[in-house]
């Protein structure tokens, strides 16, 4: 199975200050068709993941522009450019190159 | 608009059978751009994807749960379906279904959630 790690595993910031998580995969993520199934999620307390971002830098639909993501082969990035009070949560990354699917542990994002 | 409803047991024995449906309703499950599928999350920690069906049935499981898992769809009742067998406390979780739009059976996962349901094994 492709392993996935995030950095940090939490993460304090300001409101309006930039954030970023950071997702390694054990193995290229790169598909032999050329695309990288490598998606971002974010999961609000009580609440299902919903999808931010897919194939590294596609910011799924009513995603704000202040998410972007960034990466290629085994290492990519989500950036938060401003972050907003309902950017709080636990955000996951997930490759779905390969089965098995599979998820990053989450990095905690909360406001200072 | 889409939405994805969970349906099933909130309680369930040990060495039982734990099934859930997930009623799709706002969009026909025989789309040809999608898979259904079914994610688990026990309490307090992380995402775990268990397998996926596309509307012809065709399914790819997680091998993880070794065997214990069958996933089935109802194209009439725009409904797809989760068994689990032989369940013990570490199947306690929130089990979710969810959309993945798909190219050739090549997907992002996840654009689409149900709520959740917990679901806890205990006797």
């Amino acid at each position: 199975d492709i392993v996935m790690t995030q950095t940090p595993i939490s993460s304090p910031v300001t409101l309006g200050q930039p954030a970023s998580i950071s997702c390694r995969s054990s193995q290229s993520l790169v598909h032999s068709d050329g695309n990288t199934y490598l998606s971002w999620l974010h999961q609000r307390p009580g609440q299902p993941p919903r999808l931010l971002i897919y194939k590294i830098s596609n910011r799924f639909s009513g995603v704000p522009d202040r998410f972007s993501g960034s990466g290629a082969g085994t290492d990519f990035t989500l950036k938060i450019s401003r972050v907003e009070a309902e950017d709080v949560g636990i955000y996951y990354c997930t490759q779905a190159t390969q089965f098995p699917w599979t998820f990053g542990q989450g990095t905690k994002v909360e406001i200072k | 608009q889409l939405q994805l409803q969970e349906s099933g047991p909130g309680l369930v024995k040990p060495s039982e059978t734990l099934p859930l449906t997930c009623t799709v309703s706002g969009a026909s499950i025989s789309s040809g751009s999608y898979y259904w599928g079914w994610i688990r999350q026990p309490p307090g920690k992380g995402l775990e994807w268990l397998g996926s069906i596309y509307y012809s049935g065709i399914t790819y499981y997680n091998p993880s749960l070794k065997s214990r898992v069958t996933i089935s769809i109802d194209t009439s009742k725009n409904q797809f379906s989760l068994k689990l067998s032989s369940v013990t406390a570490a199947d306690t979780a929130v089990y979710y279904c969810a959309r993945h739009t798909c190219t050739n059976g090549l997907c992002s996962p996840g654009d689409h959630w149900g709520q959740g349901t917990l679901v806890t094994v205990s006797s």
